[in-house]
């Protein structure tokens, strides 16, 4: 039941853009995006409810394609401080939130 | 304001014995739920619960059981620890799912190491 996000990982230089997606089999209800640090719990980012609409979060955006049961997390003009591991969360009407495997980002200078 | 306080933050067992990891939460949150997080698998559910004496298995609930006495504290118990259950362990809740509004609060993680 779990989603599944691509890339596994990514580099980027300052300053670079990444999308990170997610997919999933089941129909979604909503999709949830949590970045972790290294060493800590994973912290919110945006929620997405069923009807494609498109968040965002300073520069980091997303969207969700409810009839494909995709999303797709922006992060623009990415700093040192979007490095971590992004996660993608389904949430298919059931009392459960299922992650993804997660996508670690590392910004380097 | 504690939000959800996981106690122990560490722990070593040996095969065989038990234990049980504790979650606590301060903000009146009526979903709470149990995640392992183990390299290259992402976060997976083990069981979660909807209310006060409501519990109900996740993805990965064996050899774990779980209960729900109030709403502040979900507790973890390992019945009979495994090598196969050496993980970071987080707690985790919210308000409720299917309310446009589950956003989950994790606790700060629970390092398991069974040897």
């Amino acid at each position: 039941q779990q989603p599944v996000q691509s890339p596994q990982a990514v580099i980027l230089r300052e300053g670079e853009d990444a999308v990170i997606n997610c997919s999933s089999s089941k129909a979604l209800y909503s999709v949830h995006w949590y970045r972790q640090k290294h060493g800590e719990a994973p912290v919110f980012l945006m929620i997405l409810l069923k009807g494609g609409e498109q968040k965002g979060h300073d520069k980091i955006s997303a969207s969700f394609n409810e009839k494909k049961q995709q999303s797709s997390l922006y992060l623009t003009a990415s700093q040192l401080s979007y490095s971590g591991t992004y996660f993608c969360g389904s949430e298919t009407g059931a009392n459960n939130l299922f992650f993804g495997t997660g996508t670690r980002l590392t910004v380097i200078p | 304001n504690a939000g959800v306080t996981q106690t122990p933050k560490f722990q070593v067992l040996k095969t065989g014995q038990s234990m049980t990891l504790q979650c606590a939460q301060d903000m009146n949150h009526e979903y709470m739920s149990w995640y392992r997080q183990d390299p290259g698998m992402g976060l997976r559910l083990i069981h979660y619960s909807v209310g006060a004496g409501i519990t109900d298995q996740g993805e990965v609930p064996n050899g774990y059981n779980v209960s729900r006495s109030t709403t502040e504290d979900f507790p973890l118990r390992l019945l009979s620890a495994a090598p196969s259950q050496t993980s970071v362990y987080f707690c985790a809740s919210s308000y409720g799912p299917g309310s446009g509004a589950n956003v989950l609060t994790f606790g700060a993680g629970s390092r398991l190491t069974v040897l």
